[in-house]
């Protein structure tokens, strides 16, 4: 099945820093979304993404599906940012290990 | 938007018992609906495709017999965790296409944390 590795797996960052999360799949996806994930577990649906690019406030994301990634920027961070970011791809879905974000004040 | 209802959130329970999850679309209708399950510090590993009218499709190394599924309405799938032991203790939680094809975003409950004794 599909490969989806995303990179860092750990990101530590001082409020109001900027970070870019990576997310690479092996094959053609027809559905690219990335979420994130809040204690509680809910899954906050960030951006449905499966080419181009989107933004949304802060958060922006690109894909590239000719070259099989998708990157997420996170500018000027907060605390209320941290968490797990997942990277999830169609057919399936199927999940990245996702990237656990901490942000320090 | 689209939004996608999961009942309960928790549940606490013996082992051996059986244990029933909904999930509903609450504003659109649903063909296929999607369920998952994470282990603490774990990603989200697809468990099965629940079709409406039709038998669920089980990924790889998820028994169809522990897992039961219904898709009895274009609106409600349900999971039963069959004599649930501790090992069967994680976070399921279900999505939808949001205009009922898979290649749509997908709209997700807010999980169920399921703890057995």
């Amino acid at each position: 099945g599909i490969q989806v590795e995303q990179s860092p797996p750990d990101l530590i960052l001082q409020e109001g820093a900027n970070s870019t999360l990576r997310c690479n799949f092996s094959d053609s996806v027809n559905n690219l979304q990335w979420f994130h994930q809040n204690p509680w577990g809910q899954l906050i649906n960030l951006f449905y993404i499966p080419s181009g690019t989107k933004q949304n406030g802060r958060l922006s994301a690109t894909t590239v599906a000719t070259e099989r990634y998708s990157l997420l920027y996170i500018s000027s961070s907060q605390t209320t940012d941290s968490g797990v970011y997942f990277c999830a791809v169609a057919p399936g879905l199927t999940f990245g290990k996702g990237t656990l974000l901490t942000v320090n004040p | 938007g689209a939004v996608v209802s999961q009942h309960p959130s928790r549940v606490i329970c013996k082992s051996g018992t059986s244990v029933k999850i909904e999930c509903r679309s609450l504003d659109f209708q649903a063909t296929t609906m999607f369920w998952y399950r994470q282990f603490p510090k774990q990603s989200l590993m697809l468990m099965a495709t629940s079709n409406e009218g039709s038998k669920a499709t089980y990924e790889q190394g998820v028994e169809k017999d522990k897992f039961l599924i219904n898709h009895a309405s274009l609106t409600l799938s349900t999971l039963t965790v069959t004599s649930a032991h501790p090992e069967d203790s994680s976070f399921y939680i279900c999505s939808a296409p949001g205009t009922g094809y898979s290649n749509q975003p997908q709209h997700f409950g807010d999980g169920t944390r399921l703890s057995i004794l």
